[in-house]
């Protein structure tokens, strides 16, 4: 059974610090990895990564892939309030476009005190 | 880009009846679309995988005759919830992809949030 696991489950921090979150993930054919950020309904995607060791950016946030390892981390830098939210981690198909949907870890919860 | 439309967003039932969420891909074509059920302070955890035209695929603990999917068209695809209980009361999303039209990925609905009274 694939299995997706994040760390920390929760993380309170200061507006301004910079945050890591963790994923691992144990999957019998991996394909690629996934960030969503959930607030109060449904997750918005943030990056898919596929390849190992390619740092992928998108302003603040930033995400790469250890295949070695097994891992990922997503990085935020400079939070802010806004960045409150719950950060999952999922493994799925490559493309996309495959028939088979995602495993996801139980999320981070993410909370930036002002 | 991709916009999943999902319906109603919250719904409040009767133990014992049932309830039907829908779930529309409104700019694209979705050739499978996932249902997923999400408990308070827990992750997603996918139900079942719907192909249009198909039968759907139910995951393991699934109860198929419980949670009737519907995946009609390349736009639509219902989640019907029978013989409502308290315990099914959740948060459920569809998600949305295709093979016909690549770089969609995964498109997620709003969600809907079932209280069974």
């Amino acid at each position: 059974e694939d299995k997706v696991v994040q760390s920390p489950l929760s993380l309170v921090v200061h507006e301004g610090d910079t945050v890591t979150l963790n994923c691992s993930y144990e999957v019998t054919n991996f394909r690629s990895l996934l960030w969503y950020k959930q607030e109060k309904k449904a997750p918005t995607f943030l990056f898919m990564l596929t390849s190992s060791g390619i740092e992928k950016k998108s302003g603040r946030l930033s995400s790469i892939l250890d295949k070695k390892e097994l891992s990922s981390i997503l990085n935020i830098t400079a939070t802010q309030t806004g960045d409150s939210a719950i950060y999952l981690c999922a493994v799925g198909p490559r493309t996309g476009g495959g028939a088979d949907g995602l495993t996801f870890g139980k999320g981070t919860h993410l909370i930036i005190q002002p | 880009g991709a916009v999943v439309s999902q319906h109603p967003s919250r719904v409040i039932c009767k133990s014992g009846t049932s309830v039907k969420i829908e779930c529309r891909s409104l700019d694209f074509q979705a050739t499978t679309m996932f249902w997923y059920r999400q408990f308070p302070k827990q992750s997603l955890m996918l139900m079942a995988t719907s192909n249009e035209g198909s039968k759907a695929t139910y995951e393991q603990g699934v109860e198929k005759d419980k949670f009737l999917i519907n995946h009609a068209s390349l736009t639509l695809s219902t989640l019907t919830v029978t013989s409502a209980h308290p315990e099914d009361s959740s948060f459920y999303i569809c998600s949305a992809t295709s093979r016909l039209q690549a770089g969609y990925g995964y498109t997620f609905g709003s969600g809907t949030r079932l209280t069974v009274v």
